[in-house]
């Protein structure tokens, strides 16, 4: 099994819906990334989370630490958040980060 | 924010040549550099960890006379793949954290992709 799981894989959306994508990891972590690498390939960093909430114009990430779970909402989508979203953890003790599979969205016009 | 370069943003080779991956931290000091590949739709894989003025710590399955790493001032890093082959081809990220902008913080590279014929 996998330290760090998303679901769903994929995602197919119609713009304007709202959007989630989970992540659970199984290690004690003392910060977790979500990542957008758009076909390119560049990776951008969108929030690095160790407790709460944030938020950053359409985009929300929350963390459970006690239930070990985030989750990444994107509101009223749009064909360019089409992306593959990487959820990534940085246990506790250490520099590297663990990267979930990673779910591919699409938002169709 | 913080930006990190990767230079070339992709290169094609010949098996058996050498090619140096250039990784810049280009408005902070990075203290710790990290390498990692990715294959075709599959998440990122930590090859190795380097700090500035000491040798990089390689990732169990990394063969480090292959992938060669060199973190020789604050700002570059580089990865050389030596004698590449075409297993070799795949898409090299670098990213670049330092203490000064926090220790969890990590910034991305756009990424090198390498085609071995």
């Amino acid at each position: 099994k996998n330290e760090v799981e998303q679901s769903p894989q994929n995602l197919t959306a119609q713009e304007g819906e709202f959007i989630t994508i989970n992540c659970s990891y199984s290690v004690g972590i003392s910060a977790l990334h979500w990542l957008q690498q758009h076909p390119g390939g560049g990776i951008v960093s969108l929030f690095m989370l160790s407790s709460g909430k944030k938020k950053h114009g359409r985009l929300i990430a929350t963390i459970n630490i006690q239930e070990k779970h985030s989750s990444l909402h994107i509101t009223a989508s749009h064909p360019r958040d089409s992306a593959v979203y990487i959820c990534a953890v940085r246990s506790v003790g250490t520099d590297k980060l663990i990267f979930g599979t990673g779910t591919r969205l699409q938002v169709f016009p | 924010g913080a930006v990190v370069s990767q230079h070339p943003s992709w290169v094609i080779c010949k098996s058996g040549t050498s090619v140096k991956i250039e990784c810049r931290s280009l408005d902070f000091q990075a203290t710790t550099m990290f390498w990692y590949r990715q294959f075709p739709k599959q998440s990122l894989m930590l090859m190795a960890t380097s700090n500035e003025g000491s040798k990089a710590t390689y990732e169990q399955g990394v063969e480090k006379d292959k992938f060669l790493i060199n973190h020789a001032s604050l700002t570059l890093s580089t990865l050389t793949v030596t004698s590449a082959h075409p297993e070799d081809s795949s898409f090299y990220i670098c990213s670049a954290g330092a203490r000064e902008i926090g220790t969890d913080t990590q910034y991305f590279g756009p990424g090198t992709r390498l085609t071995v014929l």
